[in-house]
């Protein structure tokens, strides 16, 4: 059974706190990816990785930054956590064409 | 710019009828649709997809069918049931060689179904 794991269920930060996001897959995929939903919105693209140590901006990549430094694990950091980066985020991997498969995402709070 | 758009929030429908989730795309280019179900505190999931060689892709009690010349695509649920109340997402994959299998999502409707 395929897997996307995400480090938390629900997070709690304030202000100005640096933040670590973890998502693992294992399924060997090559691509993997970072959302944030946000009601209306949709799910927006944050960064992807289509290899290690391999990355590119999103739709909305400010006040972001990733690390890929294992083909199965893609972190997503925010160097100075604000209020409006409170929102749910999505993990996703993929293989080079097709459909993602998701975690089942961190609902972060800042305070 | 917003290339795939799904203009209705939500929708609200009796469980046994159907349901019709639409949407909308610009870019010519996308060839393929994929539909994707969230249940909140979950991960989307895929439910179906539809290739633009086809008009119509059923699984089940789903059915999405797509009109090139609209650029519109739908999902139809029959019958409903209140276990499909969720957000349904469609999304395309970007085009070119170095999309990257990146996905251009809607902004999702809100489907509730009631008993």
């Amino acid at each position: 059974d395929v897997k996307v794991t995400q480090s938390s269920r629900y997070l709690v930060k304030r202000t100005g706190e640096k933040v670590f996001l973890e998502c693992v897959q294992d399924m060997d995929h090559e691509n993997m990816f970072w959302y944030r939903q946000d009601p209306g919105l949709g799910l927006r693209l944050i960064y992807f990785s289509y290899d290690v140590k391999m990355k590119e901006k999103g739709d909305i990549p400010e006040g972001y930054s990733v690390s890929r430094e294992k083909k199965e694990r893609f972190s997503l950091i925010l160097e100075s956590a604000s209020t409006n980066q409170t929102s749910m985020y999505l993990c996703a991997s993929s293989p080079p064409w097709g459909e993602q498969f998701f975690g089942p995402g961190t609902r972060l709070t800042v305070l | 710019d917003q290339q795939v758009k799904q203009n209705s929030p939500s929708l609200s429908v009796q469980e046994g009828r159907i349901s019709i989730l639409n949407c909308d795309y610009t870019n010519s280019m996308f060839d393929y649709f994929l539909w994707y179900k969230k249940y909140p505190a979950e991960g989307p999931t895929f439910l179906i997809s539809i290739s633009s060689i086809k008009d119509k892709n059923e699984d089940g009690r789903f059915t999405v069918f797509l009109n090139k010349s609209a650029k519109h695509l739908s999902l139809h649920i029959v019958p409903s049931q209140p276990g499909d109340s969720a957000v349904y997402f469609c999304a395309a994959p970007n085009a070119g060689g170095t999309s990257h299998g990146k996905l251009t999502f809607g902004q999702g409707t809100i489907l509730t179904v009631h008993p």
